[in-house]
């Protein structure tokens, strides 16, 4: 089957740093998303992995190995608006492709 | 930017009403898709589209139907709501293109009473 398993929830405080974890199951593959979702809002596109290796955005990084299925979202220098859910995504790189797999998410909190 | 706007933020509806939720974008995408969010379940498909007319099944199509006559715009309908069906529902559209994120609208909190 498919399927993407990631932590539920993590704390960290803030000005560190935090790695959330994603693997993933999937028939094919064609790339991982991350995206940031807010209390009662709705989710925002952060990165987009589909080679393995390190892609840096600010203090945003995304990681991803293709052969071990896995992939991290790692921030750095941490501020309390970075609290929220963080959801993993993987593309199925065969059939439909265009529909995403989701992980339920990693809810983030940040305390001073 | 990609603007994706849903009708409504809130909505009250009561148990057998037929429930339209409007979502339109302004990118020209091939793409768009409909999800709802419940706690603990993250998010689950309902329908999506790939063109005018066309629609597909996602993992919980039971009691919504899509329809999407023109490609910017692109409706869910729940047949007779119940109780069941109270979440948030999220509407996105995405480029052709594998490396083309889902751009969302700030979703709908519907209530069946």
């Amino acid at each position: 089957g498919q399927n993407i398993d990631q932590p539920t929830e993590m704390t960290a405080t803030e000005g560190a740093i935090v790695q959330i974890n994603c693997t993933y199951q999937t028939s094919g593959f064609n790339g991982l998303f991350w995206y940031q979702q807010h209390a009662g809002e709705a989710p925002t596109f952060l990165s987009y992995n589909v080679l393995d290796g390190l892609e840096e955005k600010g203090r945003f990084s995304s990681f991803l190995s293709r052969s071990k299925g896995y992939s991290y979202l790692l921030l750095k220098e941490l501020q309390m608006k970075d609290s929220a859910s963080y959801l993993c995504a993987a593309a199925p790189g065969t059939g439909n492709n265009r529909k995403l797999i989701w992980g339920l998410g990693t809810s983030l909190a940040v305390n001073p | 930017d990609v603007k994706v706007t849903q009708s409504s933020r809130y909505l009250v509806k009561r148990t057998g009403e037929k429930v339209f939720l409007e979502c339109v974008q302004d990118m020209d995408h091939e793409n768009m898709f409909w999800y709802r969010q419940d706690p603990g379940l993250g998010l689950r498909l309902i329908y999506f589209s790939y063109d005018v007319k066309m629609k597909e099944k996602g993992d919980i199509p039971e009691g919504y139907s899509v329809s999407r006559e023109k490609k910017e715009r692109f409706s869910l309908i729940l047949e007779s709501a119940s109780t069941n069906q109270t979440s948030m529902y999220l509407c996105a559209s995405r480029g052709s293109g594998g490396n083309q994120p889902q751009h969302f609208g700030d979703g709908t909190r519907l209530s069946i009473l």
